[in-house]
C-alpha cells in the first residue's frame, strides 16, 4: 500500500475486555514497531519485529499486552483485561530493514478505556 | 523512559518568522531523527541526520546535530501557519533500531 495503515483507528473499549488492534505496514517492509503515546507526551516504544519474530519486547508494560506478526506482513497488538491507564494513541511504524533505517508511522489507533 | 527532551515546549510566533526548537539526548546514538505530528496523530518524518554528519537541510527545514553536547536543533525558516503542529526529535541508540522520543515542542505559527 501507499502507506502504513491502522484500523480501527478510534477504539472504545470497558474495563476489563479485550482489544486487538491492527497495524498493515508498508509492503516490503520486513520491521514492524509499536509505539504507545499518552495525550501530551512523546511515543513511547512498545515492541519491533524483524520478520515474524518479536526482536526486541522490552518495552510491552506487562503481560496483559502482547503482538504477533505471524506471516512477516500484518501485525496485531492484543491487550488482555484492559485498564484506564491503557488508554492512549497506539501508533504503529515499518521500515524497509529496521536498524538505521528511516520509519514510516501509520496514523494510530485512539485506544479509550471507560 | 523519554530519552530526549525538548526545549521549549511551546513556542508561538508570527507567519513568516523562524522558529527554532531544540533537542538533548543521554546516550549514544546512530541517527537522530524529527518527526511531525498534527493533532495527536501520525507522524510525520521529516529529516534524519546521522552520528557523523553535523548539518542537513530539506527545504525550509535545516537541523544540527552536536554529539559532543549531545543536542540538536531543527530551524524552521520563514513559517507559516500550516507548520502549526507538535514537533519530536527520536534518536535510535547504537545498541538497538527503537526510537526514543523526546516530549515534543508544540509550534503555533499566528497568521
Amino acid at each position: 500500500g501507499a502507506g502504513v495503515s491502522q484500523t480501527p483507528s478510534n477504539k472504545v473499549t470497558e474495563k476489563g475486555k479485550y482489544v486487538e488492534l491492527r497495524c498493515d505496514p508498508i509492503s516490503g517492509h520486513t520491521a514492524l514497531y509499536w509505539y504507545r503515546q499518552s495525550l501530551g507526551q512523546g511515543p513511547e516504544f512498545l515492541i519491533y519485529f524483524q520478520g515474524t519474530g518479536a526482536a526486541d519486547d522490552s518495552g510491552l508494560p506487562n503481560d496483559r499486552f502482547f503482538a504477533v506478526r505471524p506471516e512477516g506482513s500484518v501485525s496485531t497488538l492484543k491487550i488482555q483485561r484492559t485498564e484506564r491507564g491503557d488508554s492512549a494513541v497506539y501508533l504503529c511504524a515499518s521500515s524497509l530493514s529496521g536498524g538505521r533505517s528511516e520509519q514510516f508511522f501509520g496514523p494510530g489507533t485512539r485506544l479509550t478505556v471507560l | 523512559s523519554q530519552q530526549g527532551e525538548e526545549d521549549p515546549q511551546a513556542l508561538s510566533i508570527q507567519e513568516g518568522e523562524n522558529a527554532t526548537m531544540n533537542c538533548s539526548y543521554k546516550t549514544s546514538i546512530n541517527n537522530l531523527q524529527w518527526y511531525r505530528q498534527n493533532s495527536g496523530r501520525g507522524l510525520v518524518h521529516l529529516i534524519l541526520i546521522r552520528s557523523n554528519e553535523r548539518e542537513k537541510h530539506s527545504g525550509r527545514l535545516r537541523v544540527t546535530l552536536d554529539t559532543s553536547k549531545k543536542s540538536s536543533s531543527l530551524l524552521i525558516t520563514a513559517s507559516r501557519a500550516a507548520d502549526t503542529a507538535s514537533y519530536f526529535c527520536a534518536t535510535d541508540a547504537t545498541s538497538g533500531s527503537r526510537l526514543t522520543f523526546g516530549e515534543g515542542t508544540q509550534l503555533t505559527v499566528n497568521p
